[in-house]
Parts: structure tokens; C-alpha cells; sequence
């Protein structure tokens, strides 16, 4: 496996399922993130990791809790989601994190996410 | 206002033509500037990476950074049927690593 890797690839959960997403990236990098895609807007940053450690949530709701074991793996559980909250799902990562001016970010392909 | 304004398209082109995408923004502290391309079912890729003001070509893709006019630019040469995708730019200030994106642009190109 190379790059950034995503499972599952499509979830589709009703509003009172848990679930997990999954994110591995293989390129040793430090800072990893989860962003939000809805159609016709932004890509929303969620939440980004600096090794291991979280420095940013961006005012996403408690229903989404992020987890970081290590440098290599980001998951994001889901709970109790709401329709609105179908989107897809993006990870991405950088090899340097904060305050690294040059930094680029590498995504993975995505979770298609729908909440019935 | 949107901090970052791009037209989402679509934007549809014969094959070979020369294709001009591209992003206005309002925060004059953005110094870093990228393109992605994404393709239907795939997560982004970064396609340009500049900083600053001036031009970056690789191959048939060329973007501009105009900062004064608060304008970026991506060209592509000799449009092909492969280049079809949503072309998203992202933006950065000096400090840190979040990035600021656009809503994308669908470019389709017909053979």
C-alpha cells in the first residue's frame, strides 16, 4: 500500500449507528487531517493532528470524536449523525505539521457517507 | 463574503484547447498557493504548488499568482479528455498548515 489509504470506501448508517472511519497514510509523515466535502461547497477542515497531538478542531460537533494512536493511523467514530452529515469523508496528510511554511497535503480517496 | 471565490463550472471545452481556471481571494496574508485536481470517485492530488507572486510551468500546466489583484490562475495547454476533473484551489498564510479552499471547478474535455 502506498500513499494515503481510506476504508470504508462507502458507509451508509442510519442516525443512531456507531461507526468508525479509518485513515493510514504510508509516506511518514507527521500531521494528519480530516476534512468534510458537500457538494458545491469548500472542502471544510475538521480536524488536524500534529504528531499525534490534536491542535485543531474547527468547531465540528461532538457527534464526530476524532483519534489519533499513532502518526500512521486517524479515525474519526460517528455517532448519532444527522442526514445532513452525508458528505465524503477525506483524510490527508504532511510530512512536517506546524509552522512548516512549505508543507503540502496528500489525500486519500475519500468515504462516501450517507446518513439515512 | 467567501474568502476564497471560484466559479464551480461547469466548464466544458473541445479537445486541444487552451483551458483558464481560476480563484480570487480576499486575504491579502495568503502567501502559498496550490491547484488540486480531483477526479470523480478520487480523493484530491496536488497538481501545482507556488509561493508568492509569478509563474509555475510543468509541463502543459502553468499557474500565475498575480497577489496584487488578489488572483490566481491555472492554465492547461493542449486540453485532453483526461484532464476532465474538478480543479480546486487552496491557499495558505505564512504560519501553520490549513489550508483554504475553493469550491472547485468541473472542467469536462470532448473529443
Amino acid at each position: 500500500e502506498t500513499g494515503v489509504t481510506q476504508t470504508p470506501r462507502h458507509l451508509v448508517m442510519g442516525m443512531t449507528n456507531k461507526k468508525s472511519l479509518k485513515c493510514e497514510q504510508h509516506l511518514g509523515h507527521n500531521a494528519m487531517y480530516w476534512y468534510k466535502q458537500s457538494a458545491k461547497k469548500p472542502l471544510e477542515l475538521m480536524f488536524v493532528y500534529n504528531f499525534k497531538e490534536q491542535t485543531e478542531n474547527n468547531s465540528v460537533p461532538s457527534r464526530f470524536s476524532p483519534e489519533c494512536p499513532n502518526s500512521s493511523h486517524l479515525f474519526l467514530h460517528l455517532h448519532t449523525l444527522q442526514p445532513e452529515d452525508s458528505a465524503l469523508y477525506l483524510c490527508a496528510s504532511s510530512p512536517e505539521g506546524l509552522a512548516a511554511s512549505t508543507d503540502t497535503q496528500y489525500f486519500g480517496p475519500g468515504t462516501r457517507l450517507t446518513v439515512l | 463574503q467567501k474568502e476564497v471565490e471560484q466559479d464551480p463550472g461547469p466548464l466544458s471545452v473541445p479537445e486541444g484547447a487552451i483551458v483558464s481556471l481560476n480563484c480570487t481571494y480576499s486575504n491579502s496574508a495568503f502567501q502559498y498557493f496550490m491547484w488540486y485536481r480531483q477526479y470523480s470517485r478520487k480523493g484530491p492530488e496536488l497538481l501545482m504548488y507556488t509561493y508568492s507572486s509569478g509563474n509555475k510551468e510543468d509541463g502543459r500546466f502553468t499557474a500565475q499568482v498575480d497577489k496584487s489583484s488578489k488572483y490566481i490562475s491555472l492554465f492547461i495547454r493542449d486540453s485532453q479528455p483526461s484532464d476532465s476533473a474538478t480543479y480546486l484551489c487552496a491557499m495558505k498564510t505564512g504560519g501553520g498548515n490549513k489550508l483554504t479552499f475553493g469550491t472547485g471547478t468541473q472542467l469536462k474535455v470532448e473529443l
